[in-house]
């Protein structure tokens, strides 16, 4: 079945940026999606990349897909303490209904 | 756009009652809805998959009877939980996806928080 393995904290200065890697066994998913969950919130869609691209940048955000080695990355630069949140990397398993497979889940503490 | 509510936000119930969270796509039709679980500082565990007008399906160790779910319209899935006990309070989320996209983006509600005394 699919696994998807992600670090579980990571702690940055305000300002610097913030690198949330993400690795996933089933390679036939065609997106690949970051999601952030704030306390007590439901998901919020942040960003999602074609599997036949190697980057995709949306402002602060960058996602990286390295298909070979089946990592995913989501980087967010000048991290600001409103980014302090969960984020959930995600990919589709094509088992059947095209379900979601999340990680565990990166909890990013952004300190002054 | 890709807006999705769900009622009540938070519910608290005494053991033995039963409890409906609804969720709605506001702004798209949703052919597939999903419903999750999430312990406290835990990933979300998909319970089931609600397509409209058909039987839900349910993941492994997931009781139908007790997770009844109805898909009734584009637009909305209900979530009933029955016979709540202590063990079912947890943080329930439902997402849809857009039937007129192609990403099989999910878009997710704010969660309902159930807590059974």
């Amino acid at each position: 079945g699919e696994d998807v393995e992600q670090s579980l904290f990571l702690s940055v200065r305000e300002g610097d940026s913030s690198v949330i890697n993400c690795t996933y066994t089933d390679s036939s998913s065609t997106y690949l999606y970051w999601y952030k969950q704030e306390p007590g919130a439901g998901l919020q869609l942040l960003t999602y990349i074609f599997s036949n691209m190697d980057m995709k940048q949306d402002q602060r955000l960058t996602v990286l897909l390295n298909k070979k080695d089946k990592h995913l990355s989501l980087r967010i630069a000048d991290t600001q303490t409103g980014d302090s949140a969960i984020y959930f990397c995600a990919v589709v398993f094509s088992g059947g209904y095209n379900k979601l497979i999340f990680g565990a889940g990166t909890r990013l503490a952004v300190h002054p | 756009g890709a807006v999705v509510s769900q009622h009540p936000s938070w519910v608290i119930c005494k053991s033995g009652t039963s409890v409906k969270i609804e969720c709605r796509s506001l702004d798209f039709q949703a052919t597939t809805m999903f419903w999750y679980r999430q312990f406290p500082k835990q990933s979300l565990m998909l319970m089931a998959t609600s397509n409209e007008g058909s039987k839900a399906t349910y993941e492994q160790g997931v009781e139908k009877d007790k997770f009844l779910i109805n898909h009734a319209s584009l637009t909305l899935s209900t979530l009933t939980v029955t016979s709540a006990h202590p063990e079912d309070s947890s943080f329930y989320i439902c997402s849809a996806r857009d039937r007129d996209r192609s990403t099989d983006t999910q878009y997710f509600g704010p969660g309902t928080r159930l807590t059974v005394l």
